[in-house]
This record gives structure tokens, sequence and C-alpha cells, in this order.
């Protein structure tokens, strides 16, 4: 079973240019999640997909930040403009569900930094 | 406000010196709490998951226990091989999924 596909790996920009991302998730996977991962800490959730309607997108820095899941499958995470601090790993997981005990599988993630 | 905190930080450990580590958690409604291995410029890694207090899961050296409060990751007699960094995530009642900030292992040979 082919895992979470992320492109690209690595991304360098200067500040205030924009930059977009994309996330293919496990087949037949209904739900997907956008995380931001700062060096040192723990995945912060951005955005949650199910299908390719959003459930939840509070953290979510809406003045910079969009993301898109058409048709339910594929999504891309778009930042403009982007600022320093937004340098992080992007990381896309993909899960079944959101049943009891289900978990999600994550792509390699696109390590962006901001110059 | 839904949280998840995981301690220690770090932790250095000579080849087979077993330990644990903790994931405390306080979150409205568990359905699921789940454990993560990443490895440096990897995505997380899944390992287990537990939803009922008093579950145990076990792969190879590692074993996942949950109680109503939190759970442990317990390393018996680790490898080089299993350093890494150790996430915990949980499910509550709406679907999120959040990560505590996780514990970076360095198993000395």
């Amino acid at each position: 079973e082919a895992g979470v596909a992320q492109s690209p790996r690595y991304k360098i920009i200067e500040k205030r240019q924009s930059v977009a991302f994309w996330c293919n998730p496990i087949s037949g996977h209904a739900t997907l999640y956008w995380y931001q991962q700062i060096l040192g800490q723990g995945p912060k959730l951005l955005i949650q997909f199910q299908n390719n309607g959003v459930v939840d997108d509070s953290q979510l820095p809406k003045d910079r930040f969009s993301a898109e899941r058409l048709k339910g499958v594929d999504s891309t995470l778009k930042i403009q403009p982007a600022k320093l601090e937004d340098s992080a790993v992007y990381l896309c997981a993909s899960a079944h569900g959101t049943g009891e005990g289900t978990e999600a599988f994550f792509g390699q993630g696109t390590r962006l930094t901001v110059v | 406000e839904d949280q998840v905190t995981q301690s220690p930080e770090a932790l250095r450990l000579q080849e087979g010196e077993s330990s644990s580590l903790n994931c405390s958690y306080t979150v409205s409604g568990l359905r699921g709490l789940f454990w993560y291995r990443q490895d440096p410029g990897k995505g997380p890694e899944f390992l287990f998951t537990l939803y009922s207090a008093g579950e145990e899961k076990e792969k190879e050296r590692l074993k996942a226990t949950l109680t109503k409060k939190e759970s442990f990751l317990h390393i018996t007699a680790p490898k080089p091989e299993d350093s890494a960094t150790y996430l915990c995530a949980v499910r509550g009642n709406f679907n999120k999924f959040y990560f505590g900030s996780g514990t970076k292992l360095n198993v000395k040979p």
C-alpha cells in the first residue's frame, strides 16, 4: 500500500514570497490533516479535512495560510506572504476515518526555510 | 482545554538500560491515545493505539500502557537503533488529533 506522498521535500524562499505544498493521501482515506512542526517541537494541527469539507481550521493563520482539498483526495497548503517564523516542516497525514482508535499515517514532510 | 504533556524532554540511556517515557493528557472524551516514532528528517511513524484504561500493547522492545490520565512507553533493553523522538497524540471528542512535544531518546552503545 502506497503511503502519503508530499512534495516538494525542501523549499527555500524569501520572506513575503508565496509557496505551495502538495499532498496525496493514502487511497480511500477520508480524513486529511496538515501539521506544522517547528524544530524541537511536536506537530501542531493547522487544518483537518473530512472528504473535501473542513472539520477544524482553528489554528490556521487565515490571513496568510490557505488550504483546499479538491474532490476529497489531493490537498494543497499555501502560504502568502511567508514570514521568517513560518520556517518549519509541514506534514500531511491521512486516516481512514475519525472513529475511536483510528490512527493517522504521515508523509515525509516538506521542510520550508524562509530567509 | 485539551492538553498533552510528555516527559522527559530528552533521555539518554546506555544500551540495555530499560526506562519509561510518560505522556499525560487532559482531553474531553478520549477516543484514542497514539504513540509515534520520529526519526530525523522523516514523518512520524505509527507505533501503537490505546483507548481503554488498563490496555497494553507490545512491539519488540516497546510496551505501551494506558491509565485514565497518562500513558507510559516502556523500553526494555534498548539498542542504539531505538534512538529517535517518541511522540504521543490523543484524539478527543471533536476528533482533533493533538500531539505532545515529544521525548528525544538517545541510546548509547
